[in-house]
């Protein structure tokens, strides 16, 4: 069973920051957290990740709560592109270890014109 | 682009017939993933490979099988095929790194089953 609840859906006005939450109240400590998107029918795409720390690339920001219960994934200003289901998923990572993804039923995000 | 390669794109066979899927992995990365997608239904895992051996198993029906080979591509072999089998087949690959390591997927082979 996935780790993590997400909304089943949000709005978000082209334009605006996208600030999609997900709880993990049972994450360990080597857990990470990751967070994939699927466009309709393509393969999921990668788009951040983290331990503890916030992280910050081209397409999102990833902010971890302090107790890392919780995390948001922010797309700074979004687009109708960015319509898809985002997943979040906790998982370990590294050597020996079966480190596969399980996907729950992520967010729909719908961005509006 | 992901990196990684899944052929062919789009497949239409007959229930009972057999079919192999392809994937190659990313350069380099040596643990290969499937998944299955239904329509309108979510990512379900199926089965991993490291390096050539058989790391993790999910809900994979006996009539599927799977390999890695020695250059790392992966086969995922579907036989008996029965119309529910119809959907998205996701490769994907990774390379596992002590700090943590990045799955990333292929666009998928749809397979219709008719």
């Amino acid at each position: 069973d996935a780790k993590t609840t997400q909304p089943p859906s949000m709005d978000c006005a082209e334009g605006r920051a996208a600030n999609l939450p997900c709880n993990h109240s049972t994450i360990s400590g080597n857990e990470y957290v990751y967070w994939y998107r699927q466009i309709h029918s393509q393969g999921p795409q990668y788009i951040i990740h983290g331990l503890k720390n916030n992280e910050t690339n081209e397409m999102a920001s990833l902010i971890i709560t302090e107790d890392r219960k919780s995390s948001t994934l922010i797309l700074p200003h979004a687009t109708l592109r960015d319509t898809a289901v985002y997943y979040c998923i906790v998982r370990v990572a590294g050597v020996n270890r079966d480190d596969k993804i399980i996907f729950g039923k992520g967010t729909r995000l719908h961005i509006l014109p | 682009d992901s990196g990684v390669t899944q052929t062919p794109k789009h497949l239409i066979t007959a229930t009972g017939q057999r079919v192999t899927l392809r994937c190659s992995p990313r350069s380099g990365d040596l643990s290969v993933y499937w998944y299955q997608q239904s329509l309108d239904q979510g990512l379900q895992f199926l089965i991993q490979y490291y390096n050539g051996e058989e790391r993790a198993k999910g809900n994979i029906l006996e009539r599927f099988s799977a390999q890695q080979f020695p250059d790392l591509h992966s086969e995922l072999n579907l036989s008996s095929l029965e119309l529910g089998d119809s959907a998205l087949y996701f490769c994907a690959s990774s390379l596992i790194r002590p700090s943590g390591n990045t799955i990333y997927f292929g666009e998928g082979s749809w397979l219709t089953v008719v």
